[in-house]
């Protein structure tokens, strides 16, 4: 079945260390994107790529990176400049990005806790 | 620039009850509206979207939504509610005119439904 698959799901960091989560579709979409999640907030757009090798800042762009080498895959890297990384993490994906009408698919999702 | 706002942080319903999970949208030009659903620890599903035609949408799991233009409203609704019902439902909107991407997507809150047996 195809669909989209972040790993890890838990994962633990200690404070001045950076980390990649993984996120990667077999959909054959063209547009991936990164959200964060905490209680009480809804999602908030990190990045989003519309085609390989290229990536645009969301709305909460500052401490996280991406790169987008393949069309299967978009890691994000969680750098120690992310003031409060403590958060779940969701990957999503459309088929591109001609229409608004599209509906996002998303990944089970990638819990980090910083210690 | 465009929101959505979702009053109820809980909203709570007895089994075999109707439910309805309120969302109200601002936007500059025509939206399109959409619902997700989360289980616990888990991503988003879709489950419903307006974007023309009919007012009243059905979606997955029975759920329906009434568009409604003059009060920017899209409320999920469910005639009888059921104990696995029980998630944060999450409502989103889009001006139809503002680009394809899923970056013009602003999401709601959430609101978490409970179903009491």
């Amino acid at each position: 079945d195809g669909g989209i698959t972040q790993s890890p799901k838990y994962l633990f960091r200690k404070e001045g260390q950076n980390v990649t989560l993984s996120c990667e579709q077999n959909l054959n979409h063209d547009a991936m994107y990164w959200y964060r999640q905490d209680p009480g907030q809804g999602l908030r757009l990190i990045y989003y790529s519309q085609i390989v090798n290229d990536f645009q800042k969301g709305d909460i762009a500052e401490g996280y990176s991406v790169s987008r080498e393949k069309k299967e895959s978009f890691p994000l890297t969680v750098t120690s400049a992310q003031k409060n990384p403590t958060a779940f993490y969701l990957c999503a994906s459309i088929p591109g990005h001609s229409s608004g009408a599209n509906v996002l698919t998303f990944g089970a999702g990638s819990r980090l806790t910083v210690l | 620039a465009q929101s959505v706002a979702q009053p109820e942080d809980q909203v709570n319903v007895a089994e075999g009850n109707p439910l309805t999970v309120k969302c109200t949208y601002s936007v500059s030009g025509n939206p399109y509206l959409f619902w997700y659903v989360q289980y616990p620890n888990r991503g988003l599903q879709f489950l419903l979207k307006y974007i023309t035609g009919d007012n009243l949408v059905k979606g997955s799991y029975g759920f329906e939504a009434e568009f409604n233009k003059s009060q920017t409203s899209f409320h999920l609704k469910k005639p009888s509610a059921l104990v696995s019902d029980s998630a944060l439902y999450f409502c989103a909107v889009r001006d139809a005119y503002s680009g394809g991407g899923a970056d013009g997507l602003t999401f709601g809150k959430g609101t978490h439904l409970i179903i009491q047996p």
